[in-house]
């Protein structure tokens, strides 16, 4: 079945950077793109952006440009989402989502926290 | 950026009754309209695409209706497993994608 493995939880101190993981099976990878969105702890869902895993194109959501890279390693069909100068108001769990360009999203990976404290 | 609002923000239901979840976007998103399910300590699940068409997997009790900027989600008997935050995002204008804030289903 279609499965998205997220790597586990980190805590990073403010300033840092964190780089979570999203590997993707039961479907051949480079056919859709990767969406990540996050959640901070009792919020709603944002969406950071979204990676073309077939020619890495990437479009990022505004309020992440020039904070965030998202990445793919498709030798091992895996999406990696990287974000930096963390701050406390980062903390939130991360999911990486299979979409298309301008798509719905299915289906969800099970989540990353990220706890940003000093 | 096309904003998402959903109302209300909780409803309280019953079990065995029905519910009526509404999401309105600012400008016109099409059919380009999805909605989740999410229950506490867990991802999103997709129910709905293209307005009104169930997911894979997706009971026949939930169902999605409207185009341009109203949309609604309806659950015509909640099951105890239904209880829990559903979000509508549209995909439409892109990027962003963008979510409306969620509507909580508790139980009455």
């Amino acid at each position: 079945q279609v499965q998205l493995v997220q790597s586990g939880a980190e805590v990073k101190k403010p300033g840092a950077s964190v780089k979570v993981s999203c590997k993707a099976s039961g479907y051949t990878f480079t056919s859709y793109g990767i969406s990540w969105v996050r959640q901070a702890p009792g919020q709603g869902l944002e969406w950071m952006g979204w990676i073309n895993t077939y020619n890495g194109d990437t479009e990022y959501a505004q309020k992440f440009q020039g904070r965030v890279t998202m990445t793919t390693d498709t030798s091992t069909s895996t999406a990696y989402m990287e974000l930096r100068s963390l701050r406390s108001d980062d903390t939130a769990v991360y999911f990486c989502v299979r979409s298309g360009l301008g798509g719905w999203f299915d289906p969800w990976g099970q989540g990353t926290l990220v706890t940003v404290s000093s | 950026e096309i904003v998402m609002t959903q109302s209300p923000a909780t409803l309280s239901v019953s079990p065995g009754e029905g519910a009526t979840l509404s999401c309105r976007a600012s400008q016109s998103v099409s059919s380009n309209l999805a909605w989740y399910q999410q229950k506490p300590g867990q991802a999103p699940r997709l129910l709905i695409y293209g307005a009104s068409t169930r997911a894979t997997g997706i009971p026949a009790r939930f169902s999605g209706s409207g185009s341009g900027t109203e949309f609604t989600l309806t659950i015509s008997s909640l099951q105890s497993e239904d209880f829990a935050v559903y979000y509508c995002q549209q995909y439409n204008t892109w990027p962003p994608s963008t979510f409306g804030p969620g509507t909580k289903v508790d139980i009455k």
